[in-house]
């Protein structure tokens, strides 16, 4: 099974500073059809997880352009331009392309210093 | 506008059985692959089963193998999940989610497994 690590494990962050959270694979999420599933979701305190990231950089619909995401093979990253108070949270990354298992990141916990 | 509502949840004593359901709307559901997740209190998310659209291929966890059956029925546009010989470790908030890509979840059903 594709094993997902996250880091940090914790990130306190100042209010309109940039984040950064790493997601890395134990083998490349590259797909035979060229695309990368690697989604990335985020889990506000008391809610179900949305998905912000689809295949690795493309944004879902209605999430704010402060998120991105970057990367490719075994390597990738969630950044957050300016972090706002709503950010707080949970944030996992997911592999879909070695599947099944789908498996998930341990999470990363973003607060506010 | 896309929602996933789940039901079903509840107390079951250990070996007893419950099953899920997710009922859909806003979206074709005999189109979309769909899929649990359940997350243990203060734990991460893990991915519990992915049914086909059709219903013709199911997927399971190695942890609810054998034990936990997907299903669904498109003429209602709903998803269930059956789980049967139930364990502690199985008590868990259970999602469902659109799709293998999982782009939209419900609010999520509490399963609590104990005697």
């Amino acid at each position: 099974d594709v094993v997902l690590t996250q880091s940090p494990l914790s990130l306190p962050v100042t209010l309109g500073q940039p984040a950064s959270i790493s997601c890395r694979s134990s083998q490349s999420l590259l797909y035979s059809d060229g695309n990368t599933y690697l989604n990335w979701f985020q889990q506000r305190p008391g809610q179900s997880p949305r998905r912000l990231i689809y295949k690795a950089s493309n944004r879902d619909s209605g999430v704010p352009d402060r998120f991105s995401g970057s990367g490719s093979g075994t390597d990738f990253t969630l950044r957050i331009s300016r972090v706002e108070a709503e950010d707080v949270g949970v944030y996992y990354c997911m592999q879909g392309t070695h599947w099944p298992p789908f498996t998930f990141g341990p999470g990363t916990k973003v607060d506010i210093k | 506008e896309v929602q996933l509502v789940e039901s079903g949840g509840g107390l079951v004593q250990p070996g007893g059985s419950l099953r899920l359901s997710c009922t859909t709307s806003g979206f074709t559901f005999s189109s979309s692959a769909m899929s649990w997740v359940r997350q243990a209190p203060g734990k991460g998310l893990e991915w519990v089963s992915t049914i086909s659209d059709s219903g013709g291929s199911t997927y399971y966890a190695d942890s609810v193998k054998g034990r936990f059956t997907i299903s669904r029925d498109n003429s209602k546009k709903t998803l269930y999940l059956q789980m049967n010989s139930m364990r502690a470790e199985d008590t868990a908030i259970y999602y469902c989610a659109k799709g293998d890509g999982m782009n939209v979840w419900g609010q999520g059903t509490t399963v609590t497994v104990s005697s």
